[in-house]
């Protein structure tokens, strides 16, 4: 079965710190990759996506992702974290031409000041 | 409002009730998703819509739910004969409907979702 697996269910960084977040997963054929973001009492809501070409895609709030296709991975990467980027991170996938995304369980990320 | 509506935010229902969730897509998105969301997971896919034709359904959508969309705007979901298991978050999410391959496409915007309890 296609799956989307988030290794990281907690993550607590100092503010400054340099993020990684892991995404995996199993699909066979051409995938759209998304990161989705949701900051604590807001609705859930687009960080990145990727669907073809540079596999270093860019975001908003200074995050990126990079999808390696021999990994099966889209791992989110934010160089220095702030206070504010406290909030539950979403990865999801979709094959290409369908409708239905497949998210992963979620990484909560606490930034302590 | 340029963003998409749900209504209501909270229910708290008995075992065995009918609830019934109200979506408003944003107005120029022809494309409605339903997901559901329990706690500690992401959220998964119930139905979708294009205009007011439902073209996928989950699994996870037993015959208790119904999912319309009459008009091609708003949309309900309606639990029949609610059980404990159903106590979720129910998404409702809306997109432009841009062909596949697109660098639009796939891309949802969320509610804020209604939150279901079933005592």
């Amino acid at each position: 079965a296609q799956s989307v697996s988030q290794h990281n269910h907690h993550v607590i960084l100092s503010e400054a710190a340099s993020l990684e977040l892991g995404c995996n997963y199993s699909y066979g054929g051409t995938v759209n990759l998304f990161w989705y973001v949701q900051y604590p009492g807001q609705h859930l809501q687009l960080l990145l996506k990727y669907f073809s070409g540079d596999p270093l895609v860019k975001g908003i709030k200074g995050f990126e992702a990079e999808f390696i296709k021999s990994k099966f991975s889209f791992n989110l990467r934010k160089p220095s974290v702030q206070w504010s980027d406290t909030a539950e991170y979403f990865c999801a996938v979709t094959l290409f031409g369908n409708e239905k995304l497949t998210f992963g369980t979620g990484t909560r990320l606490t930034i302590i000041p | 409002d340029t963003g998409v509506s749900q209504d209501p935010r909270h229910k708290i229902t008995k075992r065995g009730q009918n609830v019934t969730f109200r979506c408003d897509p944003i107005s120029e998105h022809n494309r409605l998703y339903w997901y559901r969301q329990t706690l500690g997971q992401g959220p998964e896919f119930l139905t979708y819509f294009q205009n007011e034709a439902q073209l996928e359904k989950s699994r996870l959508l037993s015959d208790r739910f119904s999912a319309e969309r009459p008009k091609g705007s708003f949309s309900t979901l309606e639990i029949q004969r609610t059980e404990q298991g159903d106590s979720a978050m129910y998404l409702c999410a809306s997109s432009l409907g841009l062909s596949a391959g697109s660098a639009g496409a796939n891309v949802l915007t969320f509610g804020a979702g209604s939150r279901l309890t079933v005592l």
